[in-house]
């Protein structure tokens, strides 16, 4: 089955830095790579995902860049604020018949320092 | 639209006992599935549905059963609780977009304390 790893578990920042979360897939032909924010006692919210079709996606200060030949993705946060505060998920999917079934990295826990 | 709704939101059981865990969705998602979350190891799945009366197993489902009678409800059911079912599950559902991928909708989560 699908494997992801992310990195780093932990990353701190300050306000207006950027930040980047790396995550790295098994199955070849995963072809859907959601990102997830979940803040403290919240569910996970899907921030911005990306499509094997698409090398890079953004929306405002979030970004996403999916590297198919070598199975990574990354998720890039430009000018950080404290609200960025909570622990990120990436996940792969291969869509399909299996369209909802999502495996997840282990997350990372994002602090904006002000 | 409520989305997906868990209860109940904190539960505490003693070693051996049984209980559900509920799921709704008004959404009238065709995949439903359920999650737990441990810290350090992301969200796990346990067993998912791709319509009523399917269902089939995910990563972790040991300990765990499952059915979907209809397309809104999916709940989860522990037979004989342990205490590493401590964790906090969480059920979401989706539905197929156009290019074959669906996004998942989470319920609020349910947190759960085996003794």
């Amino acid at each position: 089955g699908e494997n992801v790893e992310q990195h780093p578990s932990t990353l701190s920042v300050q306000e207006g830095d950027s930040a980047v979360i790396k995550c790295t897939y098994s199955d070849s032909a995963s072809n859907y790579f959601p990102w997830y924010k979940q803040e403290l006692g919240k569910r996970p919210q899907l921030i911005i995902d990306i499509r094997s079709n698409v090398g890079e996606k953004k929306d405002q200060r979030i970004a996403v860049t999916l590297n198919k030949t070598a199975k990574h993705f990354s998720l890039h946060i430009t000018e950080t604020q404290p609200e960025d505060s909570a622990v990120y998920f990436c996940a792969a999917s291969t869509g399909g018949t299996s369209y909802g079934k999502l495996t997840f990295g282990q997350g990372t826990i994002l602090t904006v320092h002000p | 639209n409520a989305g997906v709704t868990q209860t109940p939101k904190f539960q505490v059981l003693k070693t051996g006992q049984s209980m559900t865990l509920q799921c709704a969705q008004d959404m009238n998602h065709e995949y439903m599935s359920w999650y737990r979350q441990d810290p350090g190891m992301g969200l796990r799945l346990i067993h998912y549905s791709v319509g009523a009366g399917i269902t089939d197993q995910g990563e972790v489902p040991n300990g765990y059963n499952v059915s979907r009678s209809t397309t809104e409800d999916f709940p989860l059911r522990l037979l004989s609780a342990a205490p590493s079912q401590t964790s906090v599950y969480f059920c979401a559902s989706s539905s197929r977009g156009s290019d074959g991928t669906g996004e998942l909708f989470f319920g609020e989560g349910s947190r759960l304390t085996v003794l």
